[in-house]
């Protein structure tokens, strides 16, 4: 069974260019996560869908950045206008678990690693 | 909210040696606990979970992980580390009712000298 694929795997742009992350679950999993390690720091939530709605974006940094999943399967990330704060690595997880207690373990992908200069 | 704390941020050892890394949290309710481990290179994986029961729980490879509720603390224990234990281990956090985030302390980074 294929796991959790992210692409890409590392990118570098400049200021103000825009980066599109991509995040392909595992099939059939409804909850799709998207997470961002700054250097250092601790890993934080930004959001998670259910299929294709967007049940939690309390952790999205700002409206540079957009998160879609059309048709509940893959996702999307990007971030428009990229900052310098940006940089880190983003991390996206899926579980299979649908409904109102969700225990099921998050299966991680490797994360893309961003860069901004 | 939620939030975890891990004490320590860098750990060396020795191959044999025992293993404890802190790990506290602070929720208002009841919770999952898991320890995730990233290998040089690799994804994070699911080393072991708490949700209920016995609060000793043991994961991959000899962890294992003690949950003290009046401490709200959930420790990772391993009697003889290896080199191949050299990783980046995380602690994190649910509550267990609707559509809990999970959320990450920082990370310790564990090295194991052979």
């Amino acid at each position: 069974e294929a796991g959790v694929t992210q692409f890409p795997s590392h990118s570098v742009i400049e200021k103000g260019q825009t980066v599109t992350l991509r995040c392909d679950p595992i099939s059939g999993h409804d909850n799709l996560y998207w997470y961002r390690r700054v250097m250092g720091k601790e890993i934080k939530f930004l959001l998670h869908f259910v299929k294709e709605s967007k049940q939690d974006e309390s952790g999205m940094p700002n409206n540079r950045f957009l998160a879609e999943r059309t048709g509940g399967t893959y996702s999307t990330l990007k971030v428009q206008p990229a900052e310098l704060e940006d940089s880190g690595v983003y991390f996206c997880a899926s579980s299979q678990f649908y409904g109102s207690t969700n225990t099921g373990e998050l299966f991680f992908g490797e994360g893309s690693r961003l860069t901004v200069l | 909210a939620q939030s975890v704390s891990q004490h320590n941020h860098h750990v060396i050892l020795s191959e044999a040696a025992s293993l404890e890394l802190g790990c506290n949290y602070s929720y208002g309710g009841t919770v999952n606990l898991f320890w995730y481990v990233q290998y040089p290179g690799q994804h994070l994986q699911l080393l072991l979970k708490y949700f209920s029961g016995d609060p000793l729980v043991k994961g991959i490879k000899g962890f294992e992980a003690e949950f003290i509720k009046s401490k709200f603390s959930f420790n990772l224990r391993k009697p003889s580390v290896q080199w191949s234990d050299t990783a980046e281990y995380f602690c994190a956090v649910k509550g267990n009712t609707g559509f809990q985030k999970l959320v990450f302390g920082t990370g310790t980074r564990l090295l194991v000298s052979p």
